[in-house]
């Protein structure tokens, strides 16, 4: 079984700063995969970014990047130099790569606001 | 834009009733995953095909269904809803064929039971 803990319900993030949003997992599978998504109020499920658990380096995209420590079981996502239009949900999630099916077990979520 | 798309938008139906929802995935991916999220909570996996064919399934009752047609678009059938299926559906395609393989979302179905 895999399990995401996300202990940040909500955070406060002035515009421009950075901001880092706490995870972390539990998992008996060898091989994973870790993912954030972003869910404005509208409801969509924007993905964002993706560590895989054999990868070296931590993944970066744009502004985002993920501070992947295996051994603490940790993979927080960073937004660097926040905008407005980043308050949203942010959800953790991970998934199985080897035994097939590639069912998402998700967090629940921290939510992001970003202050003038 | 992610190229999923999901129909319809909002939907309102009484206990009892039956509900259908579709999903469209983006082109070349072959899987679509369907997840229940309840408000205020993260999404919780129902079950997902590959190549029309169920391939995992979360722990939801056997009165939730579905279907991949071979275009890889898919049906989330609902039968003798209840109260608590009042949530936010959200269908996920992918390429189970390729490394990462990341779901990407579309907009969702907003179901509302009375």
């Amino acid at each position: 079984a895999q399990k995401i803990t996300q202990t940040q319900p909500g955070m406060f993030v002035q515009e421009k700063e950075a901001v880092t949003l706490d995870c972390t997992y539990d998992t008996s599978d060898p091989s994973y995969g870790l993912f954030w998504y972003k869910q404005p109020s509208s409801g969509e499920m924007i993905f964002l970014i993706y560590q895989g658990s054999y990868d070296q380096q931590n993944a970066t995209e744009g502004r985002y990047s993920l501070n992947f420590q295996k051994a603490r079981k940790s993979a927080n996502l960073v937004i660097s130099a926040s905008q407005l239009g980043d308050s949203a949900m942010y959800f953790c999630a991970m998934r199985p790569i080897t035994g097939g099916g590639n069912k998402l077990t998700f967090g629940t979520g921290t939510q992001l606001k970003v202050e003038l | 834009e992610t190229g999923v798309t999901q129909s319809p938008t909002h939907l309102i139906k009484t206990r009892g009733q039956q509900v259908t929802l579709r999903c469209s995935s983006q082109s070349g991916h072959n899987t679509v995953s369907w997840y229940q999220q309840a408000l205020g909570q993260g999404p919780q996996f129902i079950f997902q095909y590959y190549r029309e064919e169920e391939n995992g399934r979360g722990n939801f009752p056997p009165r939730f269904s579905g279907l991949q047609f071979p275009n890889y678009s898919s049906e989330l059938n609902v039968n003798a809803l209840e109260l608590d299926d009042s949530a936010l559906y959200l269908c996920a395609s992918s390429d189970r064929e390729k490394a990462g393989d990341t779901q990407y979302f579309g907009p969702g179905t907003r179901l509302t039971v009375l």
